[in-house]
């Protein structure tokens, strides 16, 4: 039982390049989400999901798409990387969307530069 | 989800009780208070969790207030290795408040 695994752990980006922020879970979690962390700050929500083929914007969605085809598999796009988009990203999953007794799993981090 | 109030830093020796607050005073009936911790920007780890009534795990405990507006998480024998950020979230079951909103947290330090 991995949890929720992330990758990459660490990635560097040239300005207007896209990539794809990999997340996935083993634990059959019907919810799953995405935040970003600023140096200092608090999690962010960016976009979150209730289940395979359902997906909603967080806090700060601009910049990022998701899609979730699967349970375990919930994929953060960038489409093109921009300096203010340099964070870390934390992905979480837990197991009911309407479950208040549940708590959250989250990966450990993916750091991400764009330069 | 209501917002929540805590201290930015606290300071804790080895050994001793650390007792973080905060407060939530706008709470709705609904809403469960939740606590995690992200030790050196990993990702957040839950701690516990509580609607009233008091609760207690292996790792901590948390005291509800009886008007629900503030609690306190005690860990209560704090070591090294409890050094980290503490969030205090409040939030609704089911519905698009279903939602984590993190705050600033508390950072606690834990000392020789």
């Amino acid at each position: 039982n991995a949890g929720v695994t992330q990758t990459p752990k660490f990635q560097v980006l040239k300005t207007g390049q896209s990539m794809t922020l990999q997340c996935a879970q083993d634990m059959n979690h019907e919810y799953m989400s995405w935040y970003r962390q600023d140096p200092g700050m608090g999690l962010r929500l960016i976009h979150y999901s209730v289940g395979a083929g359902i997906t909603d914007q967080g806090e700060v969605p601009n910049g990022y798409n998701v899609s979730r085809s699967t349970t375990e598999d919930f994929p953060l796009r960038l489409l093109s990387a921009a300096p203010s988009q340099t964070s870390v990203y934390f992905c979480a999953s837990r197991p009911g969307y309407n479950l208040a007794n549940t708590e959250a799993f989250f990966g450990q981090g993916t750091r991400l530069t764009v330069v | 989800d209501a917002k929540t109030t805590q201290p930015p830093s606290m300071d804790c020796a080895e050994g001793r009780a650390a007792n973080l607050p905060c407060n939530h005073s706008t709470i709705s009936g609904n809403e469960y208070v939740y606590w995690y911790r992200q030790i050196h920007s990993q990702g957040p780890q839950y701690i516990i969790h509580g609607l009233k009534n008091n609760e207690t795990n292996e790792m901590a405990s948390l005291i509800i207030t009886e008007d629900r507006k503030s609690s306190t998480l005690i860990l209560p024998h704090a070591t090294l290795r409890d050094t980290a950020v503490y969030y205090c979230i409040v939030r609704a079951v089911g519905g698009t408040a279903s939602k984590l909103t993190f705050g600033t947290g508390t950072r606690l330090q834990v000392t020789l």
